[in-house]
């Protein structure tokens, strides 16, 4: 069966600081992986997606990057984080019709 | 993908089956309906899916009209955990990108 890890699950991180938010899933290949993220009392907004290694579209023009180096590792940088990048982020992977959510990461911004 | 609309909010008392309705008249032949629903600070949960035939699965039920312009999703007897916000979403392939719109926040009342 497939498994989505995540890490950390919190992290409060100062304004201007680094981030790496990293997702790894096990027991499927070549899927298609996501980054969401979602501000509180808000929904969720995709960020980033990749259909394979190397391989990254962007869906809004932001703070963030994301690399996947590997077909199963997805990762979510910022060289210098802001107040508005405060939030719930999410990855996901999806393949034949299955997929399924991290746990997520609680960002908090100071 | 087509877009969807949902009612923003909905009440069900416990026990009682929820009906959660989803506009998608722009929905193409060859495009999936999705239900998903997340539950406060967690990731969203498949729920159920369809194309064209009415679904049910151990979760709930699903409700194409034969137009497919509209679903239903039905959680035959709510409880007190069922109370989350419910995304009716429109994917036309295994790869697609899962966007959310704003779902329905559904609360079950004792």
């Amino acid at each position: 069966s497939q498994t989505i890890h995540q890490w950390p699950a919190t992290l409060v991180q100062p304004v201007g600081s680094p981030l790496s938010l990293e997702c790894t899933v096990e027991g499927t290949s070549n899927p298609n992986l996501y980054w969401y993220r979602q501000a509180a009392g808000r929904g969720l907004q995709l960020l980033f997606y990749s259909v394979g290694i190397g391989q990254i579209s962007s869906e809004v023009p932001q703070n963030l990057s994301a690399s996947r180096p590997q077909d199963r590792q997805f990762i979510l940088s910022s060289k210098k984080l802001l107040l508005s990048d405060s939030g719930f982020y999410l990855c996901a992977w999806r393949r034949d019709g299955l997929g399924d959510f991290g746990p997520g990461t609680r960002l908090t911004v100071t | 993908d087509a877009k969807t609309t949902q009612p923003p909010s909905m009440d069900c008392a416990e026990g009682r089956a929820a009906n959660l309705p989803c506009n998608h008249s722009t929905i193409s032949g060859n495009e999936y309906v999705y239900w998903y629903r997340q539950i406060h600070s967690q990731g969203p949960q498949y729920i159920i899916h369809g194309l064209k035939n009415n679904e049910t699965n151990e979760m709930a039920s699903l409700i194409i009209t034969e137009d497919r312009k509209s679903s239903t999703l039905i959680l035959p007897h709510a409880t007190l955990r069922d109370t989350a916000v419910y995304y009716c979403i429109g994917i036309k392939t295994s790869y697609d990108k899962v966007i959310f719109g704003p779902g329905t926040s559904l609360s079950v009342i004792p």
